[in-house]
């Protein structure tokens, strides 16, 4: 299985301000994906990071607020821009495994709390 | 747009019990599902993948299974414990596509 560590895993940050979360797996993959998972929600995707391209976002969820950074192959951030109380959320990565199966795996979270 | 439903939304049942959850997908169109448990405030871990040609995938105590046409999945877990305590997550990722949709979810309690 992928091994993907994330930092920080937790943060409390004002209204106003934004945070950068990093995600590393600790081999190459071609996509990286960013989730959001709200308080008793489920995961919602907030777009798709490939490296040496623009990342791909889903509906609902923009680049100025979300800027998303691939520079290689085993590494990309997520910066939560202009934060308020309703980002707070768990921000999950994940990345396929290398091989045919391409299962899932994911990083342990960052829980942000937005004040 | 595929959807992806999982009954009951919660469960608790004695230790030792067998139990089965449930998911249901919208679009039978899929790659494949994957079931993940996660544990209050962490990450999601993989239990079991079945590609859209299989019909069952076993690990230990966990046995999933998919019938694609009707558009559901279900993870059978057998002589459960109070350590099976979690919430469990199914995702289906459709064909052409490497997004993955998520359940809502079922929030399982063993008691011992």
């Amino acid at each position: 299985s992928a091994v993907i560590s994330q930092k920080p895993s937790r943060d409390i940050c004002q209204r106003g301000t934004s945070l950068t979360i990093q995600c590393q797996v600790d081999s190459q993959v071609t996509m990286m994906f960013w989730y959001r998972q709200q308080p008793g929600q489920s995961l919602t995707l907030i777009a798709t990071a490939n490296q040496g391209s623009e990342a791909t976002y889903e509906s609902g969820f923009v680049i100025d607020k979300f800027p998303i950074s691939r520079p290689n192959l085993t590494f990309s951030t997520l910066t939560v821009s202009n934060m308020s109380p309703e980002d707070s959320s768990i921000y999950l990565c994940s990345a396929p495994r290398g091989d045919s199966n391409n299962e899932q795996f994911f990083g342990p979270g960052t829980r942000l709390t937005v004040l | 747009k595929q959807e992806v439903t999982q009954i009951p939304a919660a469960l608790s049942v004695p230790e030792g019990e067998n139990l089965v959850l449930n998911c249901s997908f919208t679009d039978s169109a899929i790659y494949n599902l994957q079931w993940f448990r996660q544990d209050p405030g962490k990450g999601l871990t993989s239990l079991l993948l079945i590609q859209s040609s299989q019909r069952e995938q076993t690990s230990g105590r966990l046995n999933a299974s998919l019938d694609k046409s009707s558009g559901r999945s279900t993870l059978y877990i057998a002589a459960s414990q109070p350590g099976d305590s979690a919430t469990y997550l199914c995702a289906v990722r459709n064909s052409g596509t490497y997004k993955y949709i998520f359940g809502t979810g079922t929030r399982l309690k063993v008691l011992a």
